[in-house]
């Protein structure tokens, strides 16, 4: 089966404080995603990334960054969190088949993230 | 432009009645559709998935989804809920040669005793 871990299931963090959110799969998916989630908005894609140090922003990049230095890890940063970013995050990978395959991702088990 | 709506975003039905939850797209090119659950603080989880390999496709828990062309849908039965099938449910398509997918809002499902 595959698995993607999330560093943290709950984070309080402060305005203002660099945040760092880790998520690790192991099955050598090629892509992977950072998502928000919030009420009555669905999943919004952040950033994704389709290969080691590849990174492509998604509908909502502000405020974010990335970085994947190695294939089963890709980080989101939050330079300065805000209170408006206070969500639940979603990590997903997939695994690259070629054009037009279906391509189905794998989540993490989300982090809830308050900032104060 | 591409998009996938989900009608309603809270279903509510009596347990052991018919599960139905309606999921349309729109897209320039035949899309690959998924329906994905989430439990309370959890992830989300693969239900099923359309390939073009059938129209008629059967995921895990007793759901299954038919993609009808004509209609542009996907919608996703179950023939008898149960308690255990409250959650979140979300539809998702694939339709560009990249691989991002287009989420539903979702659809809060929930089961009357």
């Amino acid at each position: 089966d595959v698995k993607v871990t999330q560093s943290s299931r709950y984070l309080v963090k402060r305005t203002g404080e660099k945040v760092f959110l880790e998520c690790v799969q192991d099955m050598d998916h090629e892509n992977m995603f950072w998502y928000r989630q919030d009420p009555g908005l669905g999943l919004r894609l952040i950033y994704f990334s389709y290969d080691v140090k590849m990174k492509e922003k998604g509908d909502i990049p502000e405020g974010y960054s990335v970085s994947r230095e190695k294939k089963e890890r890709f980080s989101l940063i939050l330079e300065s969190a805000s209170t408006n970013q206070t969500s639940m995050y979603l990590c997903a990978s997939s695994l690259y088949l070629g054009d037009r395959v279906a391509r189905e991702q794998y989540f993490g088990p989300g982090t809830r993230l308050t900032v104060t | 432009a591409q998009s996938v709506t989900q009608l309603g975003s809270h279903v509510s039905v009596s347990e052991g009645a018919l599960v139905l939850l309606r999921c349309n797209y729109s897209s320039s090119v035949p899309p690959y559709l998924f329906w994905y659950v989430q439990y309370p603080n959890q992830g989300l989880q693969l239900l099923l998935k359309y390939t073009s390999a059938a129209t008629l496709v059967k995921g895990i828990n007793g759901f299954e989804a038919e993609f009808k062309k004509s209609e542009t849908s996907f919608h996703l039965t179950k023939p008898s809920a149960h308690m255990s099938d409250a959650a979140e449910y979300f539809c998702a398509g694939l339709m560009n040669r990249d691989d991002k997918i287009i989420f539903g809002k979702g659809t809060r499902l929930h089961i009357l005793p």
